[in-house]
């Protein structure tokens, strides 16, 4: 089955920096990388999605980023803010599989 | 935030006990969803219904029953063969099998096992 691994688990940022959280993804035939965030108590809500025909994907302060050939994608997050610290869930999706593979999380702290 | 509900927010169980996690969505969508979320593991897919009255077993379905009697409900039931139900669940839904990129999200369940 599919496998997604996430790093890294934790991640401390300046307030303006960038943050950079990457997934890796066993199977080749996947086809579909959303990410998700979660803050503190609430439901997780999707950010951004990208496809395996599509190397790169923006929207606004936040991108995604896709590497078929070494099966890993990134979520770049530039000019941070207080408001970004979550917890950021991967995931990905096998063609004609109607689940999606989650990532274990990556807890993001903005320090002010 | 709206379409997608979970009641209760907090629910405390005794062992041996059998307990019903509620899910609600009026978004007319087809496919809805059950997962379970541990610290450090992330979400993991105890079972998913594509339509009414079917259903299909996720990673970790031991333990836990569901029902799709109605297209708007979706309850899962924990059961005392469940070695370690302390979690927080989340019920999700996708418009439909052809659309199951966006999952929407309830606001989830904190269950206790006392």
């Amino acid at each position: 089955g599919e496998n997604v691994e996430q790093h890294p688990s934790t991640l401390s940022v300046q307030e303006g920096d960038s943050a950079v959280i990457k997934c890796t993804y066993s199977d080749s035939a996947s086809n579909y990388f959303p990410w998700y965030k979660q803050e503190l108590g609430k439901r997780p809500q999707l950010i951004i999605d990208i496809r395996s025909n599509v190397g790169e994907k923006k929207d606004q302060r936040i991108a995604v980023t896709l590497n078929k050939t070494a099966k890993h994608f990134s979520l770049h997050i530039t000019e941070t803010q207080p408001e970004d610290s979550a917890v950021y869930f991967c995931a990905a999706r096998f063609d004609g599989n109607e689940k999606l593979t989650f990532g274990t999380g990556t807890r993001l702290t903005i320090i002010p | 935030d709206g379409g997608i509900t979970q009641s209760p927010k907090y629910l405390f169980r005794k062992e041996g006990q059998n307990v019903t996690l509620s899910c609600e969505q009026n978004l007319n969508h087809d496919a809805m969803y059950w997962y379970r979320q541990d610290p450090g593991q992330g979400l993991r897919l105890i079972y998913y219904s594509q339509i009414v009255n079917d259903f299909q077993k996720g990673d970790i379905a031991e333990g836990y029953s569901v029902s799709r009697e109605k297209k708007e409900s979706f309850p899962l039931t924990v059961t005392s063969a469940q070695k370690n139900p302390t979690a927080f669940y989340l019920c999700a839904s996708t418009p439909d099998r052809a659309n199951t990129d966006t999952q929407y999200f309830g606001p989830g369940t904190r269950l206790t096992v006392l």
